[in-house]
């Protein structure tokens, strides 16, 4: 069973800044099917990456991704008000299913 | 637009079975290209993969879950729905579905979702 870590756990960051979310599985995710979603207060997460790299129909292209194996990286290179949520990697596919426990990112 | 929409009891006595289900709207569950999932969130707390089905009825469990869940589907209702049993405080979350996209070696996780229906164990 892989295990996804992300760091940091919390993000203090001002609109206009860069924030860089890291994911780290226990094991190679195969066929890099690894997600990236957004959660606000009272939502349900919404899809930002998939694939490791692709956006997700709508999403900015402030939102980037990278990463294969173990280690994936989620950018937002330039912070809006309505970005600050908590972000969840993911892998998916058949069995292997498993959110990672989330990074927080919050308005200095 | 595709919609799912979650309903379930809201209440649940402790070593009962929880049932929830999900209604699809927009589009039908009779199709190869895509898989139905539950996901829940603990109060304060992160995602839970519960499970995957195809239309086919094939299934995919979490295996820390795997023992007291049961995912059906029903194409005629155009619904897809979840069996918790012997439940416990443990098992109060928000309910979520979901749909997967597969399309040969692509797939696209989750890019629809229901607002989710809560669920309290408790007697």
């Amino acid at each position: 069973e892989t295990v996804l870590t992300q760091s940091p756990g919390t993000l203090s960051l001002s609109p206009g800044e860069r924030a860089t979310l890291s994911c780290r599985a226990s094991q190679s995710v195969s066929s890099n099917y690894l997600a990236w979603y957004q959660q606000k207060p009272g939502q349900a997460p919404r899809l930002l990456i998939y694939g490791a790299s692709t956006r997700a129909t709508g999403i900015p292209d402030r939102f980037s991704a990278s990463g294969s194996g173990t280690d994936f990286t989620l950018t937002i290179s330039r912070l809006e008000p309505e970005d600050f949520a908590v972000y969840y990697c993911q892998q998916y596919g058949y069995s292997r299913d498993a959110f990672g426990p989330g990074t927080k990112v919050h308005i200095k | 637009q595709l919609q799912l929409k979650e309903s379930g009891p809201g209440l649940v006595k402790p070593s009962e079975t929880l049932s929830v289900t999900c209604t699809v709207s927009g589009g039908s569950i009779n199709s190869g290209s895509y898989y139905w999932v539950w996901i829940r969130q603990s109060p304060g707390k992160g995602l839970e993969w519960i499970g995957s089905i195809y239309y086919n009825g094939e299934t995919y469990y979490n295996p820390s879950l795997k023992s007291r869940v049961t995912i059906s589907v029903d194409t005629s209702k155009n619904q897809f729905s979840l069996k918790v049993s012997s439940v416990t405080a443990a098992d109060t979350a928000v309910y979520y579905c979901a749909r997967d996209l597969i399309e040969g070696a692509r797939r696209i996780p989750r890019e629809y979702w229901g607002q989710g229906t809560p669920v309290t164990v408790s007697s």
